[in-house]
């Protein structure tokens, strides 16, 4: 059955103190792997896609990795307004897109 | 690029009417749009996925006679929630496909629209 899991399913730090969020999935046939942010009553916004293993993204103190099995979104010296959630998707074939129930992220200055 | 805008951002109706929510990719065309609803704190649910001529892909459990959808465009999807009432106030999120080819497409999000049905 194709899913997607992530954890942890909230998380607190202190501006500063970087973390990862991660990304479990089993899907048959990874056509390619989506994070997004979607900060209270907005829609989700995108980051990254991942299409294949080892590949890396990143784009300012975010940096999205793939495995086999899983994804990586590591946070860098973060700063309050990076609070929101984040969601992984991934999509398993042409119209199938499966959302994780994202990390809800609490940056504290 | 790939914006997709939404309208109305949020609307109060009465129960028993109908309302129409626009999904419109402003800068590609999208052969494809998906309508999600989202309740307080909880992820993404599908509704349907629209195809440009086609009639729409329902999920199971969604009521198609009352969530009515039209994708009369390649940059234009409509959701009419048709004698709403209580129970269908949520957050109603579209997103539009752009195909970058080779199979490698992405999902962009409209801003979402909140229904509150009295």
């Amino acid at each position: 059955e194709d899913q997607v899991t992530q954890s942890p399913e909230a998380l607190r730090l202190q501006e500063g103190e970087s973390s990862s969020l991660n990304c479990s999935y089993t899907v048959s046939g990874l056509r390619g792997l989506f994070w997004y942010r979607q900060d209270p009553g907005k829609g989700p916004e995108f980051l990254f896609t991942l299409y294949s293993a080892g590949e890396e993204k990143e784009k300012e103190r975010l940096k999205a990795t793939l495995t086999k099995k899983e994804s990586f979104l590591h946070i860098t010296a973060p700063k309050p307004e990076d609070s929101a959630t984040y969601l992984c998707a991934v999509q398993a074939s042409f119209n199938k897109f499966y959302f994780g129930s994202g990390t809800k992220l609490n940056v504290k200055p | 690029g790939a914006v997709v805008s939404q309208h109305p951002s949020r609307v109060i109706c009465k129960s028993g009417t109908s309302v129409k929510i626009e999904c419109r990719s402003l800068d590609f065309q999208a052969t494809t749009m998906f309508w999600y609803r989202q309740f307080p704190k909880q992820s993404l649910m599908l509704m349907a996925t629209s195809n440009e001529g086609s009639k729409a892909t329902y999920e199971q459990g969604v009521e198609k006679d009352k969530f009515l959808i039209n994708h009369a465009s390649l940059t234009l999807s409509t959701l009419t929630v048709t004698s709403a009432h209580p129970e269908d106030s949520s957050f109603y999120i579209c997103s539009a496909r752009e195909a970058s080819g080779g199979g490698r497409d992405t999902q962009y999000f409209g801003p979402g629209t909140r229904l509150t049905v009295l």
